[in-house]
């Protein structure tokens, strides 16, 4: 079956660094990439979406330079929260597609301390 | 980006009872999903309906695509459903990206 695995599934980092979290896809090829988050208290939205042979697409308040993803195969994508502050603290999501279907990783957590 | 509604916002149910959630959109999707969030915060998947009903063990959706509804069913509650539950639903300009409803929370009193 289709199954999303994201990693790590919970990290805590100082206010001010950087964290990486990754998402892999296992059992199918995945053309596009979403990223959400959840921010405490509210609904899941997204930051960007990443599709094989396109640009990545941001959505407004999110940008490059803060959250750079990386999709470079049809199993694989990472995306980065640069200079982590508190109002950056959530779960993220990662969603990825298939054209037909989309598949959910659990999310990774980050704390900001 | 599509407009997702959940109603109601919340509610409190007895154990054995039965719930029933709902999930209004704003434009023609061609994917819906039903996750689970537990208090904790995990998110688990719960069914995709797109259209139509499907069951799954305790839980009925019906996805009514032409007036752009869902509901989510919960028979015979229990305390372990408690949580929040979320529908999210693509558009067709935009597939595979996936907007979510603010969720209904659910707690189920023993």
């Amino acid at each position: 079956g289709a199954l999303v695995y994201q990693y790590p599934r919970r990290t805590i980092c100082k206010s001010g660094t950087s964290m990486r979290m990754e998402c892999q896809a296992v059992g199918f090829q995945a053309t596009s990439v979403a990223w959400y988050r959840q921010s405490p208290q509210k609904t899941f939205e997204l930051i960007a979406l990443s599709t094989v042979n396109s640009a990545i697409k941001y959505e407004q308040n999110f940008t490059q330079e803060k959250f750079p993803i990386s999709h470079p195969n049809l199993s694989f994508s990472s995306m980065t929260v640069l200079n982590a502050y508190l109002e950056d603290r959530g779960l993220y999501l990662c969603g990825a597609g298939t054209n037909t279907e989309v598949f959910f990783g659990k999310g990774t957590r980050l704390t900001v301390v | 980006g599509q407009q997702v509604q959940q109603s109601p916002a919340s509610l409190v149910l007895q154990e054995g009872e039965n719930a029933e959630l709902q999930c209004n959109f704003s434009s023609t999707a061609t994917q819906l999903q039903w996750f689970y969030q537990s208090p904790g915060g995990s998110l688990v998947s719960l069914l995709s309906n797109p259209s139509g009903t499907k069951h799954t063990g305790r839980l009925t959706s019906t996805t009514v695509t032409k007036e752009r509804r869902s509901s989510l069913h919960i028979s015979s509650s229990q305390t372990t459903d408690s949580g929040t539950y979320l529908c999210a639903i693509d558009e067709m300009s935009n597939y595979n990206v996936l907007y979510f409803g603010s969720g209904t929370k659910l707690t189920v009193e023993p």
